[in-house]
């Protein structure tokens, strides 16, 4: 039973335009969400968090918008550059847990 | 910087081996974490400690246990690999409980089971 997900596998877009990566979840105990990137062969790194309190968290290029009562985050990237071309992961947790729930991952694609 | 290390980046073994992955964290987290990464399921948890000698049940850990004797050594193993082992490895680690507890992770471990 998948508590994150998103339902998009993949994203195209062109250099220098907005990228918007999409997460929904079930759970609505969850405190936290965070964006992990992963480039292949590598493991998965931190990218941006925002918590629940929250409905906005930007960190440079990098913005994370949460909706709370639709359970929804979404992923900001402005502008899209080729180092962004990665997988990226939505997650969450419970504060009080351990453990972080992942989503499939989203594979952006930045064409030139 | 956090460091996590896992010992193989690649790995090749044969159905009904025992197999051990092993996981080093150098920033005395209390927390680590092994998840497997999957086309489609991305990461699924299969055990997570946050103790020395402490662990837990993760989503899948049917066909692994693991092992935790120092607190920056946690090691997966697979008792009898199978096929449906196949996957990638990811070993993390994380600081504490009741914080925004961002996880480290390795680089990950390719697992072939042939």
């Amino acid at each position: 039973d998948q508590q994150v997900k998103q339902n998009s596998p993949s994203l195209s877009v062109q250099e220098g335009r907005i990228s918007i990566l999409n997460c929904d979840y079930t759970n609505s105990m969850f405190d936290y969400f965070l964006w992990y990137k992963k480039y292949p062969a590598e493991g998965p790194t931190f990218l941006i968090s925002i918590s629940s309190i929250k409905d906005k968290n930007e960190d440079g290029r990098f913005t994370v918008f949460l909706n709370k009562s639709a359970k929804h985050l979404s992923l900001h990237i402005v502008p899209s550059q080729p180092g962004d071309s990665a997988v990226y992961f939505c997650a969450a947790f419970k504060e009080g847990d351990y453990k972080l729930s992942f989503g499939a991952g989203t594979t952006v694609t930045v064409r030139a | 910087d956090v460091k996590v290390t896992q010992s193989s980046r690649y790995l090749v073994k044969r159905t009904g081996e025992k197999v051990f992955l092993e996981c080093v964290q150098d920033m005395d987290h209390e927390n680590m974490f092994w998840y497997r990464q999957d086309p489609g399921l991305g990461l699924r948890l299969i055990y997570f400690s946050y103790d020395v000698k402490m662990k837990e049940k993760g989503d899948i850990p049917e066909g692994y246990s693991v092992s935790r004797e120092k607190k920056e050594r946690f090691s997966l193993i697979l008792e009898s690999a199978s096929t449906n082992q196949t996957s990638m490895y990811l070993c993390a680690s994380s600081y504490g409980r009741n914080k925004n507890t961002e996880a480290f992770f390795g680089q990950g471990t390719r697992l072939t089971v042939v």
